[in-house]
């Protein structure tokens, strides 16, 4: 069965620190999709980037990177120098192939940045 | 505004009452997805629609709940009789067809407390 798991509830930094927001995933699919979304106060979610299960590339976005590691069936999500405006609740989810349409959605880590 | 949009934004309704939600896709999208959301929790997939035809319901959706996407834009979801277990966000989401998995684009959702 597919399952998102973040088993971070809550991370708490000071501004202009570094860090991690782990997400490990299950599926039995070779073929699947990684997503992750940041949810502020707001309550839209934002869509932030997605991964196809053949590409194992980091990717880098400003102050954003993504580790992807099939080894470890894990998809972390790195801020760097984080800012306040980073706060919010950060989702990772997970899409297999042949059910594009439906998200599997771990339970969010709450990300708060203090000044 | 070219984003997806939901109305209402809030809604307080007596346990017992019917209520309607609708959701404005992106245009040009012709998928559109409902999820729930509770509090500390990731989004509950619902239902999707492929421009007009509703081609997958969750088990979730029970039969107070119904979902219509009739000239295959604009979407609206129904709660008849509503109970407290259906205090929730409901969010709208929307992406192209073509492309396998495409990032889908949320609303800011509607959030509904049965009193």
């Amino acid at each position: 069965a597919q399952k998102v798991t973040q088993a971070q509830t809550e991370i708490s930094v000071v501004e202009k620190e570094d860090v991690t927001l782990d997400c490990v995933y299950e599926t039995r699919d070779t073929t699947y999709y990684l997503f992750w979304y940041k949810q502020p106060p707001s309550g839209e979610l934002v869509f932030l980037i997605r991964r196809n299960s053949f590409d194992e590339q980091n990717e880098i976005s400003g102050r954003y990177s993504w580790n992807f590691q099939k080894s470890t069936s894990s998809f972390n999500f790195t801020i760097t120098a984080s800012q306040v405006v980073d706060s919010a609740v950060y989702f990772c989810a997970l899409s297999e192939g042949d059910s594009n349409y439906q998200l599997i959605w771990g339970a969010g880590t709450k990300l708060i940045i203090k000044p | 505004d070219t984003g997806v949009s939901q109305d209402p934004r809030h809604k307080i309704t007596k346990r017992g009452q019917n209520v309607t939600f609708r959701c404005d896709p992106i245009s040009e999208h012709n998928r559109l997805y409902w999820y729930r959301q509770t509090l500390g929790q990731g989004p509950e997939f619902l239902t999707y629609f492929q421009n007009e035809a509703q081609l997958e319901k969750s088990r979730l959706l029970s039969d107070r709940f119904s979902a219509e996407r009739p000239k295959g834009s604009f979407s609206t979801l129904e709660i008849q009789r509503t109970e407290q277990g259906d205090s929730a966000m409901y969010l709208c989401a929307s992406s192209t067809a073509g492309q396998v998995n495409t990032e889908a684009f949320f609303g800011q959702g509607t959030r509904l407390t049965v009193v």
